[in-house]
């Protein structure tokens, strides 16, 4: 019963350089979702997608990219790491909007 | 935009009590509304929904008030549990798309 997994689980990252973080989801949904948590904030979206192929922006969508080649995978881009971007990322899937979703562990990303 | 807030960031529980954990939000138009609970070092986890054709839905210990003359949605845990410590958060949706809006979070303590 994985669910969804997030991979890696912790990185740190040096200002200027660039990585991918691979959410996997095995329940078929067509949902999926990239938030970041920031302390003492609740989770903020950057992006999502609402199927295969398709994606589109959230709330702090920029510095960050998004694929979603394959159903089951969503993939989230950061093409020149900034500080601001050191949170805790997390990935989401439902099987429609407006009801549960389900999360990742996270991944915990530092960049100095 | 949205503004979704918490009453107070920490709430202290003594084992057995119930817990009423507070949520406003700010766009009258919201219609989707939800509940997380985050563990130390964990995703977040779906607890309950309610739709705004509701006012009141129940779950296992959980039930969720609606209030939309006052923007208002709280969350009661019955006989709040060590388990049951954990950041709680709310989420409201306002577009078709389901996209979430999550407030700060509240830090419940259960206390022996």
């Amino acid at each position: 019963n994985a669910g969804v997994t997030q991979t890696p689980k912790f990185r740190v990252l040096k200002t200027g350089q660039s990585m991918t973080l691979l959410c996997a989801q095995d329940m078929n949904h067509e949902y999926m979702y990239w938030y970041r948590q920031d302390p003492g904030m609740g989770l903020r979206l950057i992006h999502y997608s609402v199927g295969e192929g398709t994606t589109a922006k959230g709330e702090v969508p920029d510095g960050y990219n998004v694929s979603r080649l394959k159903k089951q995978n969503f993939l989230l881009g950061l093409e020149s790491a900034a500080p601001s971007q050191t949170s805790v990322y997390f990935c989401a899937s439902s099987d429609r909007a407006r009801t549960e979703a389900f999360f990742g562990q996270g991944t915990r990303l530092t960049v100095v | 935009g949205e503004s979704v807030g918490l009453h107070l960031p920490t709430l202290s529980v003594q084992e057995g009590d119930n817990s009423i954990i507070n949520c406003a939000y700010s766009n009258s138009a919201s219609d989707y509304f939800i509940w997380y609970k985050q563990e130390s070092g964990k995703g977040p986890q779906f607890i309950i929904d309610i739709r705004s054709n509701m006012d009141k839905r129940q779950g296992q210990r959980v039930t969720v008030l609606l209030n939309k003359t006052v923007k208002h949605l709280s969350l009661q845990i019955a006989a709040t549990q060590p388990g049951d410590s954990a950041v709680y958060f709310c989420a409201v949706s306002t577009d078709s798309w389901g996209k979430l809006q999550f407030g700060a979070g509240t830090q419940v303590v259960v206390t022996p």
